[in-house]
């Protein structure tokens, strides 16, 4: 079984400031990792991936993530945040090789940008 | 191209009465997930379909809670009879795994906020 964890529930930080939202994972098979984005009152739409390849994953809207297999983790880094990144993150995870896209999420980091 | 449509977006119930939460995943799509989000436990993984065939139910918490697809464009997630801990943010995903490997990129609806009184 996978389980992912997410230490910090929420980050403030201002505008234009560099912010990194973390995330581990534990499971005994090898995993697929996944960054979401929640914006308020909206489904999750899918930030970027580690699939294989190249452990540096950049995604969309300027956000990209390490994956780190010694330390399993996979956090999240943003140079400059916007306020329009104002939203919940999710760091998921799921079983390579299934046939399947069956995903177990984090609890969420709610980035909050301030002026 | 249409997204995942979710219906109804808000619900308020008082408790002990049924709800029916309805899904419509992307064309051509394979899987379909439900999932419930609450404050408390995150995003839960409730029940997934694969071909309309019910895969994996070990997540729905009760038997109040049952799902159905009755064909590929559509799903329901019933709640009889519901309770004020049912309430919650359900959302539904759809999926096409590609070439047959998975990808984890799911299509999430905007949710069905869902409020037991």
């Amino acid at each position: 079984a996978q389980s992912v964890t997410q230490l910090d529930s929420q980050v403030p930080v201002f505008e234009e400031a560099p912010v990194e939202l973390r995330c581990n994972y534990s499971s005994s098979v090898s995993v697929y990792l996944f960054w979401y984005v929640q914006y308020p009152n909206q489904g999750l739409q899918l930030l970027l991936k580690y699939l294989s390849g190249s452990t540096l994953v950049k995604g969309i809207n300027g956000f990209e993530a390490e994956f780190n297999k010694s330390q399993t983790s996979f956090h999240l880094r943003k140079p400059s945040v916007h306020i329009s990144d104002t939203a919940e993150y999710f760091c998921a995870v799921s079983e390579v090789g299934a046939n399947t896209d069956k995903l177990i999420f984090g609890t969420g980091t709610r980035l909050q940008v301030f002026p | 191209d249409a997204g995942v449509i979710q219906s109804p977006r808000h619900e308020v119930t008082e408790m002990g009465q049924e709800v029916t939460l309805r899904c419509k995943p992307i064309s051509g799509h394979d899987y379909l997930f439900w999932y419930r989000q609450t404050m408390m436990r995150g995003l839960e993984l409730l029940i997934y379909f694969n071909n309309n065939v019910p895969i994996d139910d070990s997540g729905m918490p009760e038997d109040r809670f049952s799902a159905k697809m009755p064909n590929a464009s559509f799903s329901t997630l019933k709640i009889q009879p519901s309770e004020p801990r049912d309430s919650a943010v359900y959302f539904c995903a759809s999926s096409q795994p590609r070439d047959r490997v998975a990808t984890g990129e799911l299509f999430f609806g905007e949710g069905s906020r869902l409020t037991v009184l």
